[in-house]
């Protein structure tokens, strides 16, 4: 069974703090990892995209790396701002001809002014 | 550029009753998938259209069915509904099936009594 696990579970920062997310996947082969922000209330917003054959990928402040090897995946938040108070999913898509992809339960994450 | 649309946004229903919900996507994208997301089992697709035929389906019950429009607009319908389909109903546009840029909208947060 196709497994996404994420840790911590909710995270509590300091603003200007940076933090890493972590993402341990069981699915093989894979076509792509994802990571989200979803603010409360709100459907989640695609931060990066990455191919099983990517190392890392930023979008501004958001740097997302991946090790096929180890199955493991790293969201890093530099320079922690309060708007980045939202929960953070990990979701990966295998490849193959099934597209049902698996998500992670997400870490809360909780900038403190 | 509109993003994906979805409506109702809040949807109070009685057990027992069916429910439909709407979601149109974004201009030129052809393929719609849903989610369920819950606070215990987070988000978990539900099912993909593409061009007017169901694609891929998660691992929900019969009750749960979809269907989407030439126009690409999809329809989710629930019927006989429990307590524990209370959830917010997450739908994602993409330009094609098991494309790596997926579009969520806000979603329906729907509520069973």
């Amino acid at each position: 069974k196709n497994q996404v696990e994420q840790s911590p579970q909710s995270l509590i920062i300091l603003e200007g703090k940076n933090c890493t997310l972590q993402c341990n996947y069981t699915v093989s082969p894979f076509s792509n990892l994802r990571w989200y922000k979803q603010d409360t209330g709100r459907g989640p917003v695609s931060l990066t995209i990455m191919t099983f054959s990517e190392n890392t990928k930023s979008n501004g402040r958001y740097t997302a790396t991946l090790d096929a090897d180890t199955k493991q995946s790293s969201l890093h938040i530099t320079a922690s701002q309060l708007s980045d108070s939202a929960s953070y999913i990990c979701v990966v898509t295998p490849s193959g001809g099934s597209y049902i992809p698996t998500f992670g339960r997400g870490t809360s994450l909780i900038v403190h002014p | 550029k509109a993003g994906v649309t979805q409506t109702p946004r809040y949807l109070i229903k009685t057990r027992g009753q069916q429910v439909t919900l709407s979601c149109s996507p974004i201009s030129g994208h052809r393929s719609v998938s849903w989610y369920q997301q819950t606070p215990g089992q987070g988000l978990q697709f539900l099912f993909e259209y593409f061009s007017e035929t169901q694609r891929n389906k998660g691992n929900f019950p019969g009750r749960f069915s979809g269907r989407q429009f030439s126009n690409s607009r999809s329809e989710m319908n629930v019927s006989t509904l429990e307590l524990g389909d209370s959830a917010l109903y997450l739908c994602a546009s993409s330009r094609s099936q098991g494309s790596t840029e997926a579009f969520f909208g806000q979603g329906t947060r729907l509520t069973v009594v």
